[in-house]
């Protein structure tokens, strides 16, 4: 079945910077690539995904990068604010009938002021 | 709309009782998953359901029973607690229809098992 690795567990910056969290996935039929955004004791969101179509989107100050031929796609946040600070999950899945999703095993993001 | 609702917010057990998580969407939504999270380990999928009337297993199905008697119901059944079943349980639902599709996910349910 599919495997998600996800690193690093644990990435400090300074208010302003660049964050990237990388992840890499096993299945070469995986074809959606959802990142979840979850804060202290709340539920998971959705804060950006990719299809296996294309290389990458943009959200405003969010973006995400696929590379198919090395499994591994990669999630950019630039000038990194407090309110970053969270837990980030990176997810695989073949879509299809099932959606089911694999995810990683998250990144705690502190964004220092 | 409520969205994705649970319940109940917190339970303590004892090893060997059995209870039943609940969890229910007013989206019409045709997906609906159970996930557990636990330090270090992410969120791991328990049991999924494509619709009503269907089930499957997903990572780490052991101990857990579920059914999906109507679109909007996908309770999660424990059927003799184990300490190893700590954790906090968020269920899931999406749109479905054989695409790719955002998962909203409910405010969970802490589980701690004496």
């Amino acid at each position: 079945g599919e495997n998600v690795e996800q690193h690093p567990s644990t990435l400090s910056v300074q208010e302003g910077d660049s964050a990237v969290i990388k992840c890499t996935y096993s299945d070469s039929a995986s074809n959606y690539f959802p990142w979840y955004k979850q804060e202290l004791g709340k539920r998971p969101q959705l804060i950006i995904d990719i299809r296996s179509n294309v290389g990458e989107k943009k959200d405003q100050r969010i973006a995400v990068t696929l590379n198919k031929t090395a499994k591994h796609f990669s999630l950019h946040i630039t000038e990194t604010q407090p309110e970053d600070s969270a837990v980030y999950f990176c997810a695989a899945s073949h879509g299809g009938a099932t959606n089911k999703l694999i995810f990683g095993t998250g990144t705690l993001l502190a964004v220092q002021p | 709309n409520a969205g994705v609702t649970q319940t109940p917010k917190f339970q303590v057990l004892k090893t060997g009782q059995s209870m039943t998580l609940q969890c229910a969407q007013d989206m019409n939504h045709e997906y609906m998953s159970w996930y557990r999270q636990d330090p270090g380990m992410g969120l791991r999928l328990i049991h999924y359901s494509v619709g009503a009337g269907i089930t499957d297993q997903g990572e780490v199905p052991n101990g857990y029973n579920v059914s999906r008697s109507t679109t909007e119901d996908f309770p999660l059944r424990l059927l003799s607690a184990a300490p190893s079943q700590t954790s906090v349980y968020f269920c899931a639902s999406s749109p479905g229809q054989g695409v790719q599709e955002t998962q909203y996910f409910g405010p969970g349910t802490r589980l701690l098992v004496l």
